[in-house]
């Protein structure tokens, strides 16, 4: 089982500051990360498949990037409605798909 | 328009069972993998567990914490997915979101998530 670890647990950052959230496998989950975003009282929302690929609607200010154990969550510049708890989740051959225990995103 | 719903949440003494079901529409159901994720409150995201579609075998797999206890199934027939859940415990507590997973279609790929089911453990 890889275990997620994401880093900080809190970002607290201004409006058109740029976002780097860390997510860290205990062992290689290849590129079969997935990145979410959930706001409170909210299901979760795809940002990112495939550890690279921006689901569809999703604005490119969101990318991501890594494989093997280190990913990254970039937001390039962070509108309002960007702050929220993000959360990678595993998606290997090889159950359980584990989530990370979330970054939460908070306005400085 | 894909929709995913889920029903039967509610509350349950300790011990007791429940079953969760969740409808899904909009999509072709039986080429889909499909997973139950909760989460407790304040808490963050759990996988519990997927099902695979027939074409890969149609087994499930489990979080440990719930492997034993929780049995997910399907119905092709009726684009229903189901999460079993027996012999709870109070920290099954949560709300339960039944999700596809990716789902690429005409150069739109998203995955799908319903509104979630409260399911509330206590005597």
């Amino acid at each position: 089982e890889s275990v997620l670890t994401q880093s900080p647990a809190t970002l607290s950052l201004s409006p058109g500051q740029r976002a780097t959230l860390s997510c860290r496998a205990s062992q290689s989950v290849s590129s079969k990360l997935a990145w979410y975003q959930q706001k409170p009282g909210q299901a979760p929302r795809l940002l990112i498949y495939d550890a690279s690929n921006r689901a569809t609607g999703i604005p490119a200010r969101f990318s991501g990037s890594g494989s093997g154990t280190d990913f990254t969550l970039t937001i390039s510049s962070l509108e309002p409605e960007d702050f929220a708890v993000y959360y990678c989740q595993q998606r290997t051959n090889w159950p359980p798909w584990t989530f990370g225990q979330g970054t939460k995103v908070e306005i400085k | 328009e894909v929709q995913v719903v889920e029903s039967g949440g509610g509350l349950v003494k300790p011990g007791g069972s429940l079953r969760l079901s969740c409808a899904a529409s909009g999509f072709t159901f039986s080429k889909a993998w499909m997973s139950w994720v909760r989460q407790a409150p304040g808490k963050g995201l759990e996988w519990v567990g997927h099902i695979k579609k027939k074409s890969d075998g149609g087994t499930a797999d489990y979080a440990a914490p719930v492997k034993g206890r929780f049995t997910i199934s399907r119905d092709d027939s009726k684009n229903t997915l189901f999460l079993q859940m027996n012999s709870l415990k109070t920290e099954d507590t949560a709300v339960y979101f039944c999700t596809t997973d990716v789902l690429c279609s005409g150069g739109i790929c998203l995955d799908y998530w319903g509104q979630g089911a409260l399911v509330t453990v206590s005597s």
